[in-house]
């Protein structure tokens, strides 16, 4: 199984500042054929479902703020919200989609300051 | 508007079978790269994928629970189907059923049911 990690486990930033969230996989999630990640990024608010942010490691889904970006390629990748907001407070998952299973990361909790 | 909706028992018992349908609209897994998956998820713990089924009926499975897992598809119904036997308190968990990404090769989830909670206990 591709092991996802995430770190750090929790994070606490002030309204309107930057938060950084990385992701590590255990291998490349990287397909030759054609260049793309098959890394996605969710965000949970509490007692609420999944919501798809990123796909293919730096897409942003539809109607997800442009706050929200993520760069990476291989084993390594990055969330970045660029200016805090309130509603951001939320457990933030990566999960690899190239081989199955298709694992999550343990979770990210981000709160704020 | 896509939904999806989980049902099923919200407590089953040690050794028993789980039957949890997935009820959806707005799409059609007669469609392609439609897709519909099974992801749980433990109370304060991390999520974990379970299963995913295309709608040319090729099936994915979690390798370390393959041998007690089953999906299928109703087209009919709009409904998608997950068992998992031999259940076990260590299988307590939110289960969410999710439409995957309509994109070729894409196995993200952009639509999730708001999810139902089973409790495995004797």
């Amino acid at each position: 199984d591709i092991v996802m990690t995430q770190s750090p486990d929790s994070l606490t930033v002030s309204l309107g500042e930057r938060a950084t969230i990385n992701c590590k996989s255990s291998q490349s999630v990287l397909h030759s054929s054609n260049d793309k990640n098959y890394l996605a990024w969710y965000q949970q608010r509490p007692g609420q479902p999944p919501n798809l942010l990123i796909y293919w490691a730096s897409t942003r889904e539809s109607g997800v703020p442009d706050r929200f970006s993520s760069s990476g390629s291989g084993t390594d990748f990055t969330l970045t919200i660029s200016s805090l907001q309130a509603e951001d407070v939320a457990v933030y998952y990566c999960q690899q989609y190239y081989t199955k299973p298709y694992t999550f990361g343990q979770g990210t909790k981000l709160e704020m300051k | 508007q896509i939904t999806l909706k989980e049902s099923g028992p919200t407590l089953v018992k040690p050794t028993q079978t789980l039957t949890l349908t997935c009820t959806f609209s707005g799409f059609s897994l007669t469609t392609i790269p439609e897709g519909v998956g099974w992801i749980r998820q433990p109370p304060g713990k991390a999520l974990e994928w379970l299963a995913l089924i295309h709608w040319d009926d090729d099936k994915h499975y979690s390798p370390s629970l393959k041998n007690r897992l089953s999906i299928t598809k109703d087209t009919s119904k709009n409904q998608v189907v997950l068992t998992m036997t031999n259940m076990d308190p260590v299988d307590t968990a939110t289960y969410y059923c999710a439409r995957k990404l309509a994109l070729p090769g894409n196995r993200a989830f952009d639509i999730w049911g708001q999810g139902t909670m089973v409790t495995v206990s004797s």
